[in-house]
């Protein structure tokens, strides 16, 4: 069974300052880590996905996450947060065993705010 | 735009009645899943369709049912509505071929039982 914990339903920081968002998940096999952002009455966009190519993944709008098997974690960064980043953002993880459901198990989700 | 495309954008309904929601999914992929997005709830996997055949359920009540159909839309039939279906239900769909299998997902459709 995989589960996902998202630290911190709220997060605000300045515009220009680190977003650091904190994600970690539980996995009984390898998993497939991704994040998504739901902007105010919108669906969910891809951000950024982990497949086990590459443990520091670049996605889009300037985010980046960290695969740290160790630490079980796959927390999302971007640099310098606009304005634009405001949003709720969704961590998600997936098995990567064949066979079984292809289902997304999601946090509970991080809302974001950026103040000028 | 993901390319994965769901109608209607919103519904407003009364209780004990029955609704369909309808999704393409995005061009040439055979999986298509629903979600139910609430404010309690989170979000949260109501099952799964590959090529026309079930493929996987979760927490879907007894009351909703959905199908894939040959052209590979699906369709969410949701009856006998309470209040506390009202929530956000989104579709998403994947082609396996590609690597993680990522789900993409569409606008969704904001129900309302009032």
């Amino acid at each position: 069974a995989q589960s996902v914990t998202q630290l911190g339903s709220h997060v605000s920081v300045s515009e220009g300052a680190l977003v650091l968002l904190r994600c970690n998940y539980s996995s009984s096999v390898p998993p497939y880590l991704f994040w998504y952002v739901q902007y105010p009455n919108q669906g969910l966009q891809l951000l950024l996905k982990y497949t086990s190519a590459a443990t520091l993944v670049k996605g889009i709008n300037g985010f980046e996450a960290e695969f740290k098997k160790s630490e079980t974690s796959f927390h999302l960064t971007k640099p310098s947060a606009h304005m634009s980043d405001a949003a709720e953002y969704f961590c998600a993880v997936k098995g990567q065993s064949q066979g079984g459901s292809d289902k997304l198990v999601f946090g509970k989700g991080t809302k974001l705010t950026v103040n000028p | 735009d993901s390319g994965v495309t769901q109608t209607p954008k919103h519904l407003i309904t009364a209780t004990g009645q029955r609704v369909t929601l309808r999704c393409s999914p995005r061009s040439g992929d055979l999986s298509v899943y629903w979600y139910q997005q609430s404010l309690d709830q989170g979000l949260q996997f109501l099952i799964q369709y590959y090529n026309g055949e079930e493929r996987a359920k979760g927490n879907i009540l007894e009351r909703f049912s959905a199908q894939q159909f040959p052209d590979l839309h699906s369709e969410l039939n949701l009856s006998s509505l309470e209040l506390g279906d009202s929530a956000l239900y989104f579709c998403a769909s994947s082609d396996p071929r590609e690597q993680g299998d990522t789900q993409y997902f569409g606008p969704g459709t904001r129900l309302t039982v009032l």
